[in-house]
């Protein structure tokens, strides 16, 4: 299975600040990779698939780049409402495997 | 636009199954744009893929989970189901249902979960 750490696992963020979030594979996954952000008591949403696609409706200050084994979001300027864990998810080999989440928290 | 729902029991005593169904609406489940997958959150934790269903139907489970997982699909009905056999309390989660379009090879479309709690 292909393993993926996040880091930081947590973060504190003020709004306005830029936050970046890592996704490490254990094995190279290509640009398979997506980012989905979860809110208290809900479903998680898709942010980015394809390592670098912004999935329709998305806000363009959520990015993500990368490829191979080191993968990254980011977020350019902090608003209120993405306060909130992020997880990443590779879709190279199955299983399918998801980061353990980073939380976002207000500073 | 597509939507997922997830029904079935809240309560499943232990080595019974666990039996969930996901009806999707505003598409077709047969569309060979999208396949269908089963993700589940334990409380306080993260999120764990458990199995994907194409529309093919080649299905595709975590070997964590395999001997005792199983998705089908029910055209006539638009729906998709998952069965987990022989529970324990480690099986307690959220469980969303989700579509995967193709083109985009993610979980675009999440139901919105339903917490299963297995006890006696």
């Amino acid at each position: 299975d292909i393993q993926m750490t996040q880091f930081p696992s947590s973060v504190s963020a003020s709004v306005g600040d830029r936050v970046t979030i890592t996704c490490r594979a254990s094995q190279g996954i290509s640009t398979w990779l997506a980012w989905y952000q979860q809110k208290p008591g809900k479903a998680p949403k898709l942010l980015i698939y394809a390592a670098s696609s912004l999935q329709s409706g998305v806000p363009s200050r959520f990015s993500g780049s990368g490829s191979g084994t080191d993968l990254t979001l980011t977020i350019s300027s902090l608003q209120p409402e993405d306060f909130a864990t992020y997880y990443c998810q590779q879709a190279n080999n199955f299983p399918w495997t998801f980061g353990q989440g980073t939380k976002v928290e207000i500073k | 636009q597509l939507q997922l729902q997830e029904s079935g029991p809240g309560l499943v005593k232990p080595s019974e199954t666990l039996s969930l169904t996901c009806t999707v609406s505003g598409g077709s489940i047969s569309s060979s744009s999208y396949y269908w997958g089963w993700i589940r959150q334990p409380p306080g934790k993260g999120l764990e893929w458990i199995g994907n269903i194409y529309y093919s139907g080649s299905t595709y489970y975590n070997p964590s989970l395999k001997s005792r997982v199983t998705i089908s699909v029910d055209t006539s009905k638009n729906q998709f189901s998952l069965k987990v056999s022989s529970v324990t309390a480690a099986d307690t989660a959220v469980y969303h249902c989700a579509s995967v379009a193709a083109a985009v090879n993610a979980f675009d479309i999440w139901g919105q979960g339903t917490l299963v709690t297995v006890s006696s």
